[in-house]
């Protein structure tokens, strides 16, 4: 089983409120990301870092920041959150070399009133 | 942009039935893995492909990689109750590239 963990696992919140998504991963990983995943649907990148103090906006546009100041911590920030928030936010790792597999998070599921 | 289609989006198989789903790229892969997730829980690594024409086994799932490495597919034999679950496959044009996920295929068994 992958050492990656999220919290918290579930979170409901009100609009207007800034919220940290916490991520963290004992694997010693370089690579660290951000995905957004409706119910079924499929994964949408939102952030992404190669390691220490990189970090990089995916392929959906997102009202988040990051930041990765130590390896095994990528926390995801929410500075407002907005109903359109609502969602499952999962962070997952994987080594930097060849596209190496991916380990995921239980994720968080977030839900904004 | 680059995007890899995944087909079905659903597939309704009594138990026992076989299960196919595929991907297409729009563009060459330089690999493509495979990932599953079961209802509630999250993706879940299951094969990565690299070479043109490969194909491997585990067990009940044989997955292929196409001879232009544009598109796979994902094969299950006589399914079970523990194989329902959304299947993804994840393409990318190499190390420095940043994994392109198909939209999933549902595993529904029938009741």
């Amino acid at each position: 089983e992958a050492d990656i963990y999220q919290t918290p696992r579930y979170l409901v919140i009100g609009t207007g409120k800034k919220i940290t998504l916490e991520c963290s991963q004992t694997m010693g990983h370089d690579k660290m990301y951000w995905y957004q995943q409706d119910p079924g649907m499929e994964l949408h990148l939102i952030h992404y870092s190669y390691g220490v103090n990189s970090t990089e906006k995916g392929d959906l546009s997102s009202e988040s920041t990051v930041s990765r100041i130590r390896t095994e911590h990528f926390p995801l920030t929410l500075e407002s959150a907005r109903p359109s928030h609502t969602s499952q936010y999962l962070c997952a790792s994987s080594k930097r070399a060849n596209n190496n597999e991916q380990f995921f998070g239980p994720g968080t599921r977030l839900t904004v009133l | 942009g680059q995007q890899v289609m995944q087909i079905p989006q659903y597939q309704h198989v009594q138990e026992g039935e076989d299960f196919t789903t595929y991907c297409n790229s729009s563009t060459t892969l330089s690999n493509i893995q495979w990932y599953k997730q079961r209802p509630g829980g999250h993706p879940v690594f299951l094969i990565q492909l690299v070479k043109s024409g490969e194909v491997k086994k585990q067990k009940r799932l044989t997955f292929q990689f196409g001879e232009a490495k544009k598109n796979s597919s994902l094969h299950i034999t006589a399914t079970q109750t523990t194989d329902v679950g959304t299947y993804f496959c994840a393409g990318s044009r190499g190390s420095n590239y940043q994994l392109i996920w198909g939209a999933g295929t549902k595993l529904i068994i029938k009741p």
